[in-house]
């Protein structure tokens, strides 16, 4: 399995400003996507971190407010811009399996409080 | 994703018993299936997974069981231990697209 981390692993923000969250895997994968995981909820899938061109977003979410890069197979980042107290949430990356099955791997999440 | 409650079901057994714990899943045509334990503060555990051309997968302590003609899908744990205790969710995916999450269920092992 990949070894995944994210920085920072908690921040707590003012509102109105933007954070970015960095995820780096320690081996080139194909996919990288990240979730939010709201207080005492399930994960849900924000966008998918294509490398080379833009995020594939889901449905409710949009680049203006969760821009992504991708610069390598090895990092991305996911930036939460204008938050608001309602983006309080944890932020998490995942990456798929190394040998081609469809398993995610996740990172230890990123914790973010918004005041 | 699916939107859930805030609050989570929560399953309490004893230590040495075994744990079970259901989920149901939305899209019929589904062909990926996978358990994940999170503990408090981490990020999820892959615990198990099962394709939909099985209909039971075991591993060490863990079996998975899928039902697609109901959609469900369920983690048996053998012999519950203290640090089962987690909360635990199955994903579902299609085609080797993004997971989708269901709702958790919150596992409390009693001494």
């Amino acid at each position: 399995s990949a070894v995944i981390s994210q920085k920072p692993s908690r921040d707590i923000c003012q509102r109105g400003t933007s954070l970015t969250i960095q995820c780096q895997v320690d081996s080139q994968v194909t996919m990288m996507f990240w979730y939010r995981q709201q207080p005492g909820q399930s994960l849900t899938l924000i966008a998918t971190a294509n490398q080379g061109s833009e995020a594939t977003y889901e449905s409710g979410f949009v680049i203006d407010k969760f821009p992504i890069s991708r610069p390598n197979l090895t990092f991305s980042t996911l930036t939460v811009s204008n938050m608001s107290p309602e983006d309080s949430s944890i932020y998490l990356c995942s990456v798929e399996g190394l040998a081609g099955d469809n398993e995610q791997f996740f990172g230890p999440g990123t914790r973010l409080t918004v005041l | 994703g699916e939107s859930v409650g805030l609050h989570l079901p929560t399953l309490s057994v004893q230590e040495g018993d075994n744990s079970i714990i259901n989920c149901a899943y939305s899209n019929s045509a589904s062909d990926y299936f996978i358990w994940y334990k999170q503990e408090s503060g981490k990020g999820p555990q892959f615990i198990i997974d099962i394709r939909s051309n099985m209909d039971k997968r075991q591993g060490q302590r863990v079996t998975v069981l899928l039902n697609k003609t109901v959609k469900h899908l369920s983690l048996q744990i053998a012999a519950t231990q203290p640090g089962d205790s987690a909360v635990y969710f199955c994903a579902e995916s299609y085609s080797g697209y993004a997971l989708n999450f269901g709702k958790g269920t919150s596992l409390l092992v009693t001494p």
